[in-house]
């Protein structure tokens, strides 16, 4: 069964505007982490955020905050002041405590126009 | 700053040949992982590696696979009788430091691109 689901293949936003990600997860496991990775055309995974299930206040990391809705099992990623370097593919991830494997999404193809 | 480092960034083969693909995971890091993406496509879970053993595996990661440690320091994952579909990019990566939580946010080397002709 389908752990993380991204319902968007691609996104467009204009440069400077903000942008959300969704991503919906499940799990049974009442502890997990919830990650966020941007791999650019270049090819390289980059980690960008993390909320732990136990975290009160939703992530923030700079430009990126995660929306974290623990009751409707998401956790969208938002992106401020969208930039042309993001452009990029995001996938969102998730660990299972009770588990080592981290297991991906699908991933939304984000392109930023000018 | 730390990182993972893979070698080759690029191998082709002949279907049937074995490839060994390398990784050197940030050192002080516990736990190794394969990862496969097959042409810009979903990243898919094959292993995870703790305490000189498999601790998870995926359907993929058949008898055609095989990771070792050998010295401490390498992470290598063994493919046999490579096939067509075994093209993709492959990712290694580490995570969760001594003594402390593993959260699981991985560290990611550049990748191993397998082309299989």
């Amino acid at each position: 069964a389908q752990k993380i689901t991204q319902t968007q293949p691609g996104m467009f936003v204009q440069e400077k505007e903000a942008v959300t990600l969704d991503c919906t997860y499940d799990t049974s496991d009442p502890s997990y982490g919830l990650f966020w990775y941007k791999q650019p055309s270049s090819g390289e995974m980059i980690f960008l955020i993390y909320q732990g299930s136990y975290d009160q206040q939703n992530a923030t990391e700079g430009r990126y905050s995660l929306n974290f809705q623990k009751a409707r099992k998401s956790a969208n990623l938002v992106i401020s002041a969208s930039q042309l370097g993001d452009s990029a593919m995001y996938f969102c991830a998730m660990r299972e405590t009770s588990y080592d494997k981290v297991i991906f999404g699908p991933g939304t193809s984000l392109s930023v126009i000018p | 700053e730390p990182e993972v480092t893979q070698t080759p960034s690029h191998q082709v083969t002949q279907m049937g040949q074995e490839v060994i693909l390398r990784c050197v995971p940030i050192s002080n890091h516990l736990y190794f992982y394969w990862y496969r993406q097959i042409l810009g496509q979903k990243v898919e879970f094959l292993v995870s590696f703790y305490n000189n053993e498999i601790s998870e595996k995926s359907e993929i990661f058949d008898d055609q696979f095989s990771v070792e440690r050998p010295d401490g320091s390498n992470f290598t994952l063994k493919i046999r009788s490579t096939k067509l579909e075994d093209s993709a990019m492959y990712f290694c990566a580490s995570s969760g430091l001594a003594g402390a939580p593993n959260t699981g946010e991985l560290f990611f080397g550049e990748g191993s691109r397998l082309t299989v002709l």
